[in-house]
């Protein structure tokens, strides 16, 4: 079962914030987020383990709220280069901790 | 250092070919999984892998066939092709659970 991503998409302008939220409906062991842009593969950002801490990454951060079985990505003064489509990807243990994505959320950042 | 390689970059088959996807990693990673990716669907796990030997299904296994003989290499076979195929394949490797996956540069595949 696919993790739920939202919104599907973003516009933003140079400076600006934004929070992307992933969200399961079963008990997770981690959450993985990663970064794709057109034409190339997926790249890891950061993985959050349940128990572990909140992760950050220059301005890109996130925190998983293992109550809720949700997490959020937070971009912080976006960049040019923060343009993207974000995916999130579950792991849990009644799925043997396959990668699961969401459908992806598409970032575009504007000058 | 080469990370996860993929051949063929493009492939184009007829309805009823069959072919092998290639993938390899050289950083001795256990895991790899096989994913393809539609536009609106985000990535789609086929096939995985937790060790030489050892394969399991995905969310969407049908049409292909896998096999692990070596910790390096984890080929995708599609049997028969058929236009529903048409997508882009990411081969994937980590070293266990709760690990960064990481993607290999992608196979574009048309079936025509």
């Amino acid at each position: 079962q696919q993790p739920v991503q939202s919104p599907q998409a973003v516009i933003l302008r140079e400076g600006e914030d934004a929070v992307i939220n992933c969200s399961s409906s079963k008990a997770l062991y981690s959450v993985h987020w990663y970064r794709q842009k057109h034409g190339e593969a997926p790249v890891f950002l950061m993985i959050l383990l349940k128990g572990g801490e909140q992760k950050g990454h220059d301005k890109i951060s996130a925190s998983f709220n293992e109550k809720k079985q949700q997490s959020s990505l937070y971009l912080t003064a976006s960049q040019l280069s923060y343009s993207g489509t974000y995916f999130c990807g579950t792991e849990r243990p009644s799925n043997d901790y396959k990668l699961s994505f969401g459908a992806g959320t598409t970032v575009t950042v504007r000058a | 250092n080469a990370g996860v390689t993929q051949t063929p970059k493009f492939q184009v088959l007829k309805t009823g070919q069959s072919m092998t996807l290639q993938c390899a990693q050289d950083m001795n990673h256990e895991y790899m999984s096989w994913y393809r990716q539609d536009p609106g669907m985000g990535l789609r796990l086929i096939h995985y892998s937790v060790g030489a030997g050892i394969t399991d299904q995905g969310e969407v296994p049908n049409g292909y066939n896998v096999s692990r003989s070596t910790t390096e290499d984890f080929p995708l076979r599609l049997l028969s092709a058929a236009p529903s195929q048409t997508s882009v394949y990411f081969c994937a490797s980590s070293y266990s659970e709760g690990t960064e996956q990481y993607f290999g540069p992608g196979t574009r595949l048309t079936v025509t």
